[in-house]
């Protein structure tokens, strides 16, 4: 069975730096896509971040600087670095298998900027 | 970026009659690679969302038959052939396409 379990998302003061993890089973990061999507409070999704089998990976431009996508084999986890938080990055972060569409998704973390 | 658009936005619906939702993309999704990555999410309240349809007209493992999906190049739409209570949510188009990959804004559907 495939899971997918977030877990780092807390609040956090503007400008601060956090990272989010998302723990894997049922599948091996290194042979598939992961992707992170975000949804602000009451809002709509938001693709954030993937990385591909091949270790590519590409951004949304306003987390571009800000955000690293890094992929853990041996612990078969993928992890978003947020540097430089602002309160626009407020929202629940899923992280989803696939890439061109989204096969599972976890159940989200929430990250908070606020002061 | 390519931008989605969902009709209606808000779709009241009645138990056992159908319901459709469109989606117009700003670009064709067509990829170079031949496929068209637009896929249908549903996310019932106070839970992630799960795919139901992809690449245009694909149910994902499990959906119900009463899910469907049609279209090409810009303009796509969802049909549910009978709808059920457990139906209530929104629903989400998405392009996988081209990045940044980008949703609609969402259609809520809920019962009369």
């Amino acid at each position: 069975e495939v899971q997918l379990v977030e877990s780092g998302g807390l609040l956090i003061q503007p400008g601060g730096s956090l990272r989010l993890s998302c723990a894997i089973s049922g599948f091996s990061v290194g042979d598939s896509y992961v992707t992170w999507v975000r949804q602000a409070p009451r809002k709509g999704l938001e693709w954030v971040s993937v990385i591909y089998r091949g270790g590519e990976t590409f951004y949304r431009d306003s987390v571009k600087g800000r955000f690293t996508i890094s992929r853990d084999n041996s612990k078969n986890t993928v992890d978003l670095q947020m540097n430089s938080l602002t309160a626009e990055d407020t929202a629940v972060y899923y992280c989803a298998r696939g890439s061109g569409w989204l096969e599972e998704w976890g159940q989200g973390t929430l990250v908070t900027v606020s002061a | 970026d390519i931008v989605m658009t969902q009709t209606p936005l808000s779709s009241p619906a009645t138990l056992g009659q159908p319901a459709s939702i469109s989606c117009r993309s700003s670009q064709s999704l067509l990829h170079s690679d031949g496929n068209t990555y637009l896929n249908w999410l549903q996310q019932r309240p106070g839970q992630p969302p799960r795919v139901l349809i992809y690449k245009i007209s694909n149910r994902f493992s499990g959906v119900p038959d009463r899910f469907s999906g049609s279209g090409a190049g810009t303009d796509f739409t969802l049909k549910i052939s009978r709808v059920e209570a457990e139906d209530v949510g929104v629903y989400y188009c998405m392009q996988g396409t081209q990045f940044p990959h980008t949703f609609g804004q969402g259609t809520k559907l809920e019962i009369k």
